[in-house]
Protein backbone atom coordinates (compact mmCIF):
# COMPACT_ATOMS: atom_id res chain seq x y z
CA UNK A 1 0.00 0.00 0.00
CA UNK A 2 2.75 2.33 1.09
CA UNK A 3 4.32 5.42 3.81
CA UNK A 4 5.08 8.90 3.04
CA UNK A 5 5.98 10.95 5.89
CA UNK A 6 6.26 14.53 5.71
CA UNK A 7 8.39 16.44 6.80
CA UNK A 8 10.04 20.59 6.69
CA UNK A 9 6.60 22.45 8.63
CA UNK A 10 7.18 25.17 11.20
CA UNK A 11 6.16 28.78 11.62
CA UNK A 12 8.11 30.88 9.32
CA UNK A 13 7.37 34.83 8.51
CA UNK A 14 5.56 36.24 5.31
CA UNK A 15 7.63 36.92 2.17
CA UNK A 16 10.23 34.09 3.55
CA UNK A 17 10.49 30.71 1.98
CA UNK A 18 10.46 26.60 3.42
CA UNK A 19 10.61 23.37 2.12
CA UNK A 20 8.64 20.30 2.90
CA UNK A 21 9.66 16.81 2.10
CA UNK A 22 7.66 13.64 1.52
CA UNK A 23 9.27 10.43 2.60
CA UNK A 24 8.17 7.18 0.68
CA UNK A 25 8.25 3.57 1.55
CA UNK A 26 6.80 0.33 0.43
CA UNK A 27 5.62 1.01 -3.46
CA UNK A 28 7.75 1.56 -6.58
CA UNK A 29 8.07 5.47 -6.24
CA UNK A 30 9.49 6.20 -9.53
CA UNK A 31 6.42 4.79 -11.32
CA UNK A 32 3.54 7.40 -9.68
CA UNK A 33 2.61 10.67 -9.98
CA UNK A 34 2.76 12.70 -6.81
CA UNK A 35 0.15 15.16 -4.83
CA UNK A 36 0.68 18.07 -2.67
CA UNK A 37 -2.89 18.95 -1.12
CA UNK A 38 -3.68 21.41 2.09
CA UNK A 39 -6.14 22.09 4.38
CA UNK A 40 -5.86 25.75 6.10
CA UNK A 41 -6.99 25.43 10.09
CA UNK A 42 -11.06 24.21 10.27
CA UNK A 43 -11.00 24.40 6.72
CA UNK A 44 -11.74 22.27 3.49
CA UNK A 45 -8.82 20.36 1.41
CA UNK A 46 -7.47 22.04 -1.27
CA UNK A 47 -4.85 20.44 -4.15
CA UNK A 48 -1.77 22.38 -4.44
CA UNK A 49 0.71 20.89 -7.02
CA UNK A 50 1.08 17.75 -8.75
CA UNK A 51 4.24 16.04 -10.52
CA UNK A 52 4.24 13.21 -12.46
CA UNK A 53 6.54 9.90 -12.55
CA UNK A 54 9.91 10.95 -14.23
CA UNK A 55 9.72 14.91 -12.80
CA UNK A 56 9.05 15.68 -16.54
CA UNK A 57 5.64 17.49 -15.84
CA UNK A 58 3.92 19.66 -13.12
CA UNK A 59 0.79 21.44 -12.17
CA UNK A 60 -0.04 23.60 -9.72
CA UNK A 61 -3.54 25.43 -8.59
CA UNK A 62 -3.25 29.24 -9.66
CA UNK A 63 -2.96 30.45 -6.20
CA UNK A 64 0.70 28.82 -5.39
CA UNK A 65 1.40 29.46 -9.24
CA UNK A 66 5.01 31.51 -9.72
CA UNK A 67 5.71 30.85 -6.00
CA UNK A 68 6.14 26.69 -5.00
CA UNK A 69 7.98 24.44 -7.07
CA UNK A 70 6.82 20.48 -6.83
CA UNK A 71 10.30 17.71 -7.51
CA UNK A 72 10.90 14.81 -6.93
CA UNK A 73 14.30 12.61 -6.35
CA UNK A 74 13.40 9.10 -7.31
CA UNK A 75 16.32 7.79 -6.24
CA UNK A 76 15.51 8.80 -3.01
CA UNK A 77 12.29 8.08 -3.04
CA UNK A 78 11.25 11.12 -1.77
CA UNK A 79 9.02 13.88 -2.76
CA UNK A 80 9.50 18.06 -2.60
CA UNK A 81 7.60 21.15 -2.50
CA UNK A 82 9.82 24.26 -2.00
CA UNK A 83 7.44 27.19 -1.48
CA UNK A 84 8.52 31.26 -1.62
CA UNK A 85 7.19 34.38 -1.00
CA UNK A 86 4.89 32.87 1.70
CA UNK A 87 1.79 34.51 2.86
CA UNK A 88 -0.62 34.43 5.55
CA UNK A 89 -3.12 32.27 3.62
CA UNK A 90 -0.47 29.63 2.93
CA UNK A 91 -0.80 28.66 7.02
CA UNK A 92 -2.16 24.89 6.54
CA UNK A 93 -1.24 21.26 7.09
CA UNK A 94 0.25 20.17 3.80
CA UNK A 95 -0.13 16.65 2.62
CA UNK A 96 1.32 14.63 0.59
CA UNK A 97 -0.59 12.06 -1.82
CA UNK A 98 0.35 9.26 -3.95
CA UNK A 99 -1.48 9.98 -8.00
CA UNK A 100 -1.85 7.44 -10.82
CA UNK A 101 0.39 5.46 -12.08
CA UNK A 102 2.93 7.36 -14.83
CA UNK A 103 1.62 11.27 -15.56
CA UNK A 104 -0.94 10.50 -13.60
CA UNK A 105 -4.71 10.46 -15.11
CA UNK A 106 -6.87 13.53 -14.71
CA UNK A 107 -9.73 10.90 -13.37
CA UNK A 108 -7.02 9.45 -10.86
CA UNK A 109 -7.48 9.55 -7.12
CA UNK A 110 -5.26 10.56 -3.84
CA UNK A 111 -4.20 7.26 -1.85
CA UNK A 112 -2.60 7.01 0.20
CA UNK A 113 -1.64 9.99 2.42
CA UNK A 114 1.17 11.02 4.88
CA UNK A 115 0.32 12.04 8.34
CA UNK A 116 0.65 16.26 7.13
CA UNK A 117 3.30 18.57 8.38
CA UNK A 118 1.71 21.86 9.47
CA UNK A 119 3.11 25.40 7.33
CA UNK A 120 2.53 28.43 9.63
CA UNK A 121 3.01 31.71 8.27
CA UNK A 122 3.07 34.58 10.58
CA UNK A 123 5.14 37.54 11.84
CA UNK B 1 -15.50 28.73 -2.65
CA UNK B 2 -15.06 25.23 -3.49
CA UNK B 3 -16.12 24.24 -7.16
CA UNK B 4 -17.53 20.81 -5.83
CA UNK B 5 -20.53 22.18 -3.26
CA UNK B 6 -21.76 18.96 -0.28
CA UNK B 7 -23.69 20.18 2.34
CA UNK B 8 -22.08 21.52 5.20
CA UNK B 9 -23.79 18.69 7.55
CA UNK B 10 -25.79 15.47 7.71
CA UNK B 11 -26.75 14.01 10.90
CA UNK B 12 -29.05 10.83 11.83
CA UNK B 13 -29.16 7.67 14.55
CA UNK B 14 -27.41 4.74 14.83
CA UNK B 15 -28.44 2.24 12.38
CA UNK B 16 -30.05 4.86 10.02
CA UNK B 17 -29.13 5.81 6.44
CA UNK B 18 -27.42 9.08 5.41
CA UNK B 19 -26.43 10.36 2.23
CA UNK B 20 -24.02 13.28 1.29
CA UNK B 21 -24.23 15.05 -2.51
CA UNK B 22 -21.56 16.54 -4.67
CA UNK B 23 -22.81 19.16 -7.10
CA UNK B 24 -20.36 19.97 -9.90
CA UNK B 25 -20.42 21.06 -13.24
CA UNK B 26 -20.50 20.62 -16.74
CA UNK B 27 -16.74 20.90 -16.59
CA UNK B 28 -16.05 18.58 -13.89
CA UNK B 29 -18.04 15.62 -13.11
CA UNK B 30 -20.33 16.33 -15.94
CA UNK B 31 -17.38 16.21 -18.27
CA UNK B 32 -17.13 12.50 -17.22
CA UNK B 33 -14.30 12.99 -14.71
CA UNK B 34 -14.55 10.31 -12.07
CA UNK B 35 -15.46 11.18 -8.45
CA UNK B 36 -14.12 9.94 -5.25
CA UNK B 37 -14.71 9.88 -1.72
CA UNK B 38 -12.71 10.67 1.56
CA UNK B 39 -13.77 10.07 5.10
CA UNK B 40 -11.09 12.42 7.24
CA UNK B 41 -11.70 11.33 11.18
CA UNK B 42 -10.95 14.21 13.61
CA UNK B 43 -6.83 14.96 13.38
CA UNK B 44 -6.23 12.41 11.13
CA UNK B 45 -5.22 12.82 7.43
CA UNK B 46 -8.08 12.01 4.71
CA UNK B 47 -8.59 8.31 4.09
CA UNK B 48 -9.40 7.05 0.46
CA UNK B 49 -13.63 5.55 1.14
CA UNK B 50 -14.67 5.59 -2.65
CA UNK B 51 -12.83 5.55 -5.91
CA UNK B 52 -14.33 5.60 -8.89
CA UNK B 53 -17.44 6.63 -8.44
CA UNK B 54 -18.84 3.51 -6.75
CA UNK B 55 -15.37 1.06 -5.99
CA UNK B 56 -14.49 0.27 -2.12
CA UNK B 57 -11.18 -0.07 -1.00
CA UNK B 58 -10.23 -3.64 0.32
CA UNK B 59 -10.82 -2.57 4.20
CA UNK B 60 -14.04 -0.49 3.73
CA UNK B 61 -17.32 -1.75 5.14
CA UNK B 62 -20.07 -2.38 2.13
CA UNK B 63 -21.94 -0.11 4.72
CA UNK B 64 -19.79 2.97 2.08
CA UNK B 65 -21.21 3.20 -1.50
CA UNK B 66 -21.11 5.82 -4.20
CA UNK B 67 -23.37 6.53 -7.05
CA UNK B 68 -23.10 9.45 -9.71
CA UNK B 69 -25.30 10.86 -12.36
CA UNK B 70 -24.62 13.95 -14.35
CA UNK B 71 -22.85 16.42 -13.03
CA UNK B 72 -23.64 15.20 -9.25
CA UNK B 73 -22.67 12.15 -7.20
CA UNK B 74 -23.35 11.16 -3.45
CA UNK B 75 -22.19 8.98 -1.05
CA UNK B 76 -24.07 6.61 1.08
CA UNK B 77 -23.60 5.38 4.52
CA UNK B 78 -26.09 2.74 5.52
CA UNK B 79 -26.48 1.30 9.05
CA UNK B 80 -24.83 4.36 10.72
CA UNK B 81 -21.54 3.25 13.51
CA UNK B 82 -20.96 5.88 15.72
CA UNK B 83 -17.23 5.43 14.39
CA UNK B 84 -18.81 7.12 11.35
CA UNK B 85 -18.55 10.50 12.58
CA UNK B 86 -16.00 12.33 10.38
CA UNK B 87 -16.22 14.51 7.94
CA UNK B 88 -16.30 13.54 4.44
CA UNK B 89 -14.76 15.04 1.08
CA UNK B 90 -15.56 14.58 -2.60
CA UNK B 91 -13.35 14.90 -5.24
CA UNK B 92 -12.55 15.04 -8.82
CA UNK B 93 -11.09 17.06 -11.67
CA UNK B 94 -12.18 20.69 -13.65
CA UNK B 95 -10.90 20.75 -16.93
CA UNK B 96 -12.18 24.69 -16.32
CA UNK B 97 -9.21 25.14 -14.05
CA UNK B 98 -7.24 22.61 -15.23
CA UNK B 99 -6.89 21.73 -11.41
CA UNK B 100 -7.82 18.66 -9.10
CA UNK B 101 -10.75 19.61 -7.17
CA UNK B 102 -12.34 18.96 -3.52
CA UNK B 103 -15.95 19.26 -2.40
CA UNK B 104 -16.34 21.66 0.45
CA UNK B 105 -16.77 18.59 2.91
CA UNK B 106 -19.34 17.16 4.88
CA UNK B 107 -19.63 16.91 8.44
CA UNK B 108 -21.29 13.52 9.50
CA UNK B 109 -22.89 13.48 13.07
CA UNK B 110 -24.17 10.78 14.98
CA UNK B 111 -26.85 11.45 16.82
Amino acid sequence: QGQLVESGGGVVQPGRSLRLSCATSGFIFRRYAMHWVRQAPGKGLEWVAMISYDGSNKYYVDSVKGRFTISRDNSKNTLYLQMNSLRAEDTAVYYCARGGPYSGSSSYWFDPWGQGTLVTVSS
Amino acid sequence: QSVLTQPPSVSGAPGQRVTISCTGSSSSIGAGYDVHWYQQLPGTAPKLLIYGNNNRPSGVPDRFSGSKSGTSASLAITALQAEDEADYYCQSYDSSLSAYVFGSGTKVTVL
